[in-house]
């Protein structure tokens, strides 16, 4: 079945740095790739996805990349602020499912600190 | 737009005994999938339904399962609980099968 694979586990920036979270999957077919915020307390936040005819998408300061052939894709956020500081998952759809999009197979998490 | 609500926000429960969730989905949502979050085994797909039918089920013993009503609300239960079952209970719903997941703030459950 799909497996993904998450790096790093942690992540330290300081304010107005760059941060990037890179991720591997395991499955060719898989044809969507989710990111998640997630703060204490509260449920994973769609932050921004990509489809697998898509080679990258960005919104504000927050950007996806895939790279279909090496079956792997990161998340790059730009000017990071405190509030960034979250646990960030990538997630990955087996290509299994007859299209359906929810069963996520989740990365093992990345926790991300912005020093102010 | 209200989001995706969960009741009960937190749950105690004794081993062998069983517990029921119960999620909201976002108004006009179909689908809702149910995941299972813990630190040792982060967060894993339990279940899927759409139209009042499960489409997927994860690698998960027989003692959970589900069901969706017509309203698209939906509940999770777990019966003759395990220590190990102590986890964060999270629902997820989607308009469509092939839409974005959203997820709610999730059931925290305790077995001791």
């Amino acid at each position: 079945g799909e497996n993904v694979e998450q790096h790093p586990s942690t992540l330290s920036v300081q304010e107005g740095d760059s941060a990037v979270i890179k991720c591997t999957y395991s499955d060719s077919a898989s044809n969507y790739f989710p990111w998640y915020k997630q703060e204490l307390g509260k449920g994973p936040q769609l932050i921004i996805d990509i489809r697998s005819n898509v080679g990258e998408k960005k919104d504000q300061r927050i950007a996806v990349t895939l790279n279909k052939t090496a079956k792997h894709f990161s998340l790059h956020i730009t000017e990071t602020q405190p509030e960034d500081s979250a646990v960030y998952f990538c997630a990955a759809t087996p290509g299994n499912y007859g299209g359906s999009q929810g069963n996520l197979i989740f990365g093992k998490g990345t926790k991300l600190s912005v020093k102010p | 737009k209200a989001g995706v609500t969960q009741t009960p926000r937190y749950l105690i429960k004794t081993r062998g005994q069983q517990v029921t969730l119960s999620c909201s989905p976002i108004s006009g949502h179909r689908s809702v999938s149910w995941y299972q979050q813990t630190p040792g085994q982060g967060l894993q797909f339990l279940f899927e339904y759409f139209s009042e039918t499960q489409r997927n089920k994860g690698n998960f013993p027989g003692r959970f399962s589900g069901r969706q009503f017509s309203n698209s609300r939906s509940e999770m239960n777990v019966s003759t609980l395990e220590l190990g079952d102590s986890a964060l209970y999270l629902c997820a719903s989607s308009f469509d099968l092939s839409y974005e997941q959203y997820f709610g703030p999730g059931t925290r459950l305790t077995v001791t």
